[in-house]
């Protein structure tokens, strides 16, 4: 089925370890983006790309890095775990800014929920 | 700053209607969204509405916008308990890669038989 896929979608790290969550998109979207969720706070914006080879920092980028490998790819790295970084992270695309909200949806990956001990 | 605000919680009786509410502090905000989130899944959009428009209406969900008041809900009629969900409220502003859409924190829906 087409749509955004994750990989892990569990991870426990103990603090200090680097770790790559994976994101894939198989629609041709132009746009890819990932965000944190923890409770009681909505989610809020890590980092996104809006095309490819372009990457910019979100509402809260520190301890974070991202690369557009391709199109279809948008990985989120944590180079050394802090348990502040506890939380379940979701990856979203749309087909471009502007389509965003006419016609496209910005469709979500299922999530990736990570423990930092 | 923007800002997205939602009551924590809900609770109404399967077959009653459901009127979730949400306010919002940008008074450039553009579109604003209505996601559902199911226990263990990503957001599904399930509906959005034009900052220029007072209601939009889509099968059993019934957007209000208040823009003077920079009040938006969202009302289920005949809730079913596929409906019981986390409903996450949202404003974006403009078209340009730089815009961004902001969330509320959720309010959870819980239906009672």
């Amino acid at each position: 089925n087409a749509g955004v896929t994750q990989t892990p979608k569990f991870q426990v790290l103990k603090t200090g370890q680097s770790m790559t969550l994976q994101c894939a998109q198989d629609m041709n979207h132009n746009s890819m983006y990932w965000y944190r969720q923890d409770p009681g706070m909505g989610l809020r914006l890590i980092y996104y790309s809006a095309s490819e080879g372009t990457t910019d920092k979100g509402e809260v980028p520190n301890g974070y890095n991202v690369s557009r490998l391709n199109k279809r790819e948008f990985s989120l790295r944590l180079e050394s775990a802090a348990p502040s970084q506890t939380s379940v992270y979701f990856c979203a695309s749309v087909a471009n800014a502007r389509d965003r909200a006419v016609s496209q949806p910005q469709h979500f990956g299922d999530g990736t929920r990570l423990s930092i001990l | 700053g923007e800002d997205v605000e939602q009551s924590l919680f809900l609770s109404v009786r399967e077959g009653d209607s459901s009127v979730i509410n949400c306010t919002y502090t940008d008074s450039s905000s553009t579109y604003l969204y209505w996601y559902k989130q199911e226990p263990g899944a990503g957001l599904q959009l399930l509906t959005y509405i034009f900052s220029n428009m007072d209601m939009k209406q889509d099968q059993r969900l019934t957007v209000l916008l208040n823009k003077k008041d920079k009040h938006l809900s969202l009302r289920i009629a005949d809730t079913q308990t596929g409906d019981s969900a986390i409903y996450f409220c949202a404003e974006s502003q403009g078209y340009s890669s730089a815009s961004k859409i902001i969330f509320g924190s959720g309010t959870r829906l819980s239906i009672r038989p």
